[in-house]
């Protein structure tokens, strides 16, 4: 099954903080986060592992509830750059196999 | 180090036709991906290599896609004939493969199909 992403598009100034959700109705092994802009390959974010800790770099982290099977990526103090779909890729099987998300849009304006 | 190359980039065809898209991981990445990407939509996987054996392929559809990879390095994926619906961009990705089993992958820029 397909993990539902919210919201489904979201538009921030330059500065503000985001919440992109990642739910599936399967136990998970891990969630992989990827970052793509238009007309370019997907940029992977960051993995979360069951048992694993919070990730995070610079202004991005996300976290993984095991029990709700739910994950969520922070985006704080947004720049420019950080414009694009973010997909979440959920594996079930541990061997790699992503299933990913319908994609969440989001634009930074200055 | 180099990342994952696919050729070619665009190719538009007919429908009924052929088309044949090639990758190249990145060195020393066992596992292979090929990913079906319709417009506004994530990435869907169509089959998973390790080394030259099929991991996944539960849809792929088989009646008209083939993908191998003979030598476990670069891989083609085929369609054959191509249907409308097939108009897409397809991704390939390569990761290691680990102790966790579950590891980043590395894509390629994708070749955007159009069947006419």
């Amino acid at each position: 099954q397909q993990p539902v992403q919210s919201p489904q598009a979201v538009i921030l100034r330059e500065g503000e903080d985001a919440v992109i959700n990642c739910s599936s109705s399967k136990a998970l092994y891990s969630v992989h986060w990827y970052r793509q802009k238009h007309g370019e390959a997907p940029v992977f974010l960051m993995i979360l592992l069951k048992g694993g800790e919070q990730k995070g770099h610079d202004k991005i982290s996300a976290s993984f509830n095991e029990k709700k099977q739910q994950s969520s990526l922070y985006l704080t103090a947004s720049q420019l750059s950080y414009s694009g779909t973010y997909f979440c890729g959920t594996d079930s099987s541990q061997g790699g196999k992503l299933i990913f998300g319908q994609g969440t849009e989001l634009s930074v304006k200055p | 180090e180099a990342g994952v190359a696919q050729s070619p980039r665009y190719k538009i065809i007919e429908k009924r036709q052929s088309v044949a898209f090639w990758c190249n991981p990145i060195s020393g990445h066992a596992t292979l991906y090929w990913y079906q990407q319709i417009l506004g939509q994530g990435p869907k996987l169509l089959i998973q290599f390790q080394n030259n054996g099929v991991v996944d392929d539960s849809q792929l559809p088989k009646d008209r896609f083939s993908a191998e990879r003979l030598k476990g390095v670069d891989s083609t994926l085929k369609i054959q004939p191509a249907k409308l619906e097939d108009s897409a961009v397809y991704l390939c990705a390569s990761s290691w493969t680990g102790t966790s089993g579950s590891n980043e992958q590395f894509f390629g820029p994708g070749t955007r199909l159009t069947v006419l």
